[in-house]
């Protein structure tokens, strides 16, 4: 299985600051013959199923933000909120959807400082 | 916009078979835009992809749940389903259901990222 590992496990940041999430997966899941990383980002409020952000590592689902960009490629990725808002605040989750089985991070809480 | 609804008991007693129901509006089924897929998300932890399945009936199934579960689609109802069997504590969780976008690698089309979830509906198994 493809291990998902994000970091930090938490994060504060004062609003309007810029907060940055990484994901590193256990092997490379950059499709060669697509040139595409399998990789997305989710977003979860409490009480709230989890929402799409991010997919092939850096494009953003219809209807996020701009503040929300994803980057990177191959085995590490990161997610970056340009300016912290206070409706932001959420759990959020990397995904690799390379091979099953699909697996995600374990998550990083962020809060407001 | 695709939207999703589970349905099913909230309550499961250990040994015994988990079965919840997936209700599709603004999509169907029975098209190859999505694999229909579910994921379950313990109390206070994180996310577990369950299984997927696509418009042809193909599935790909967790391997460590795959002795267990078992997915379907009723094309006719727009529904699509899960069944886990001889469920422990360690089933008790909130379930959801959502789609799926396929994506290409070499000759398959495979279950790539969610793209719409459902509420997800909490489910606990004890006596």
């Amino acid at each position: 299985d493809i291990v998902m590992t994000q970091s930090p496990d938490s994060l504060a940041v004062s609003l309007g600051e810029r907060a940055t999430i990484n994901c590193k997966s256990s092997q490379s899941i950059l499709y060669r013959s697509t040139n595409k990383s399998y990789f997305s980002w989710y977003q979860q409020k409490p009480g709230q199923p989890p929402r799409l952000l991010i997919s092939w590592a850096s494009t953003r689902e219809s209807g996020v933000p701009d503040r929300f960009s994803g980057s990177g490629s191959g085995t590490d990725f990161t997610l970056t909120i340009s300016s912290l808002q206070a409706e932001d605040v959420a759990v959020y989750y990397c995904q690799q959807y390379y091979s099953p089985p699909f697996t995600f991070g374990q998550g990083t809480r962020l809060e407001i400082k | 916009q695709v939207q999703l609804q589970e349905s099913g008991p909230g309550l499961v007693k250990p040994s015994e078979t988990l079965s919840l129901t997936c209700t599709v509006s603004g999509g169907s089924t029975g098209s190859s835009a999505f694999y229909w897929g579910w994921i379950r998300q313990p109390p206070g932890k994180g996310l577990e992809w369950i299984g997927s399945i696509y418009y042809t009936g193909g599935t790909y199934y967790n391997p460590s749940l795959k002795s267990r579960v078992t997915i379907s689609a009723d094309t006719s109802k727009n529904q699509f389903s899960l069944v886990l069997s001889s469920v422990t504590a360690a089933d008790t969780a909130v379930y959801y259901c959502a789609t799926i976008k396929p994506v290409d690698t070499g000759m398959l089309r495979t279950p790539g990222y969610f793209q719409h979830w459902g509420l997800g509906t909490p489910v606990t198994v004890s006596s």
